[in-house]
């Protein structure tokens, strides 16, 4: 398995659309995780850490499931802003570093 | 946004040709990381920096090297640029190795 794997999309979706990303990772040892969104031809930025318990923010909530070793992000109400890759990034244990999956792209359509 | 700049924004050099690229925070974070991203690939890690004069490869640092004299600046030198080093560089920061990395805006180095 990948460090990190993601679907590449792109998924299509209308405006107001809910649109879930899942990514699976493979060092069962990972214990921060996170979501990047990067616009064409910018920097990733942070969207959200991923907590064990789940998090919302907003219409995004990120969820982790340890025992099968995926992470997944649900944006409800999907608006034209929200189109962008979006990374998964998962701590590369014992490496003091993060491993960034290759990211899902979303279109969000009018 | 996190304090990150990258300078140059563009360039553009000849095969085997040096080149040094640098980042630059204001956040005073102890982490500093040098990425490249290609179509197809992703980001992947080039070298990083763990303290001052503290550099440790990543997962495609051949043909590059780092240093990091304070705190604030990396520097990102290719000895002899080659056209597979075309690429988008971006620098990132952070305050310990598990914690969310802040981007700069990146670099887009062209190799003729």
């Amino acid at each position: 398995r990948k460090e990190v794997e993601q679907d590449p999309g792109p998924f299509n979706v209308p405006e107001g659309a809910t649109v879930a990303f899942n990514c699976t990772y493979s060092n069962s040892a990972s214990q921060s995780f996170f979501w990047y969104r990067q616009d064409c031809r910018k920097e990733p930025k942070l969207l959200m850490s991923v907590y064990s318990s789940g998090n919302e923010d907003g219409r995004f909530t990120a969820q982790l499931n340890r025992a099968s070793q995926y992470i997944s992000l649900l944006i409800r109400d999907s608006k034209l802003s929200d189109s962008a890759t979006y990374l998964c990034v998962v701590e590369r244990s014992g490496y003091s570093t993060l491993t960034f999956g290759k990211g899902t792209m979303l279109l969000v359509s009018p | 946004d996190a304090g990150i700049t990258q300078s140059p924004r563009h360039k553009v050099t000849e095969t085997g040709t040096p080149v040094t690229l640098r980042c630059h925070q204001t956040e005073n974070h102890r982490y500093m990381y040098w990425y490249r991203q290609d179509p197809g690939h992703g980001l992947r890690l080039i070298h990083y920096s763990y303290g001052v004069k503290d550099t440790d490869k990543g997962e495609v640092s051949d043909g590059y090297s780092v240093s990091r004299s304070k705190t604030e600046d990396f520097l990102l030198t290719l000895e002899s640029a080659t056209s597979s080093q075309t690429s988008v560089y971006f620098c990132a920061i952070s305050r310990g190795a598990s914690d969310e990395q802040y981007f700069g805006p990146g670099t887009r180095l062209t190799v003729t």
